[in-house]
């Protein structure tokens, strides 16, 4: 058991362009989030997947932001037509409900810079 | 789920206990407390949670006062590494068991702990 993984660590790109950004989590986690994290702020909530099923979705994901988790196992979050204000820290984490507490254990993150 | 208020920022000497508090004044009855931190340019950590109990782990102690307003996490003996922006979060749930109901994790701004040399 890795820890939940998170790809690219870092990506930069141009203003209007597309990103994606994978997650694998713990294999036994049935849960899975997304958060994005700007500096000096706490973790703000995006989305979350149990198994496949999307179960809830922030307003702060906008129409261009899309998350998927297709065979209930890694997860990808694309940005469309990326703007400068999309530049943050995405954070995914991955739990297992049968634990009892659903301790939500994070990846490093992926860091985004649209320049 | 409830608003918590922390410190902004505090020190502790290298080897004390770091005390860290927490308000959660409009906590309701099957809200759980749950404490990560955060290492610079690392994702958030579970430290331990609580309901209305003190609880110990190889972390970290969780106080929480009888009328549950208010929490204090204490790291026994502080260590470099233990330089981070400490989440006090509160989160419901239903009945006795946390991981149903609102299941996601709200963060504040955190307390940001530097352990002193």
């Amino acid at each position: 058991d890795t820890g939940v993984s998170q790809n690219p660590r870092h990506k930069i790109t141009k203003r209007g362009q597309n990103v994606t950004f994978r997650c694998d989590p713990i294999s036994e986690h049935n849960r899975l989030y997304w958060y994005r994290q700007t500096l000096g702020q706490g973790p703000e909530f995006l989305t979350y997947f149990q198994n496949e099923a999307q179960l809830e979705k922030s307003r702060l994901l906008s129409d261009r932001f899309s998350a998927e988790r297709p065979k209930g196992s890694f997860s990808t979050l694309e940005i469309q037509r990326t703007e400068q204000g999309d530049s943050a820290m995405y954070l995914c984490a991955s739990s297992f409900t049968g634990s009892g507490a659903n301790v939500l254990t994070f990846g490093a993150g992926s860091r985004l810079t649209v320049l | 789920d409830a608003k918590t208020t922390q410190p902004t920022s505090m020190d502790c000497a290298e080897g004390r206990a770091a005390n860290l508090p927490c308000n959660h004044s409009t906590i309701s009855g099957n809200e759980y407390v749950y404490w990560y931190r955060q290492i610079h340019s690392q994702g958030p950590q579970y430290i331990i949670h609580g309901l209305k109990n003190n609880e110990t782990n190889e972390m970290a102690s969780l106080i929480i006062t009888e009328d549950r307003k208010s929490s204090t996490l204490i790291l026994p003996h502080a260590t470099l590494r233990d330089t981070a922006v400490y989440y006090c979060i509160v989160r419901s749930g239903v009945g006795t068991r946390p991981n149903f109901g609102n299941e996601k994790l709200t963060f504040g701004t955190g307390t940001r702990l530097t352990i002193i040399p």
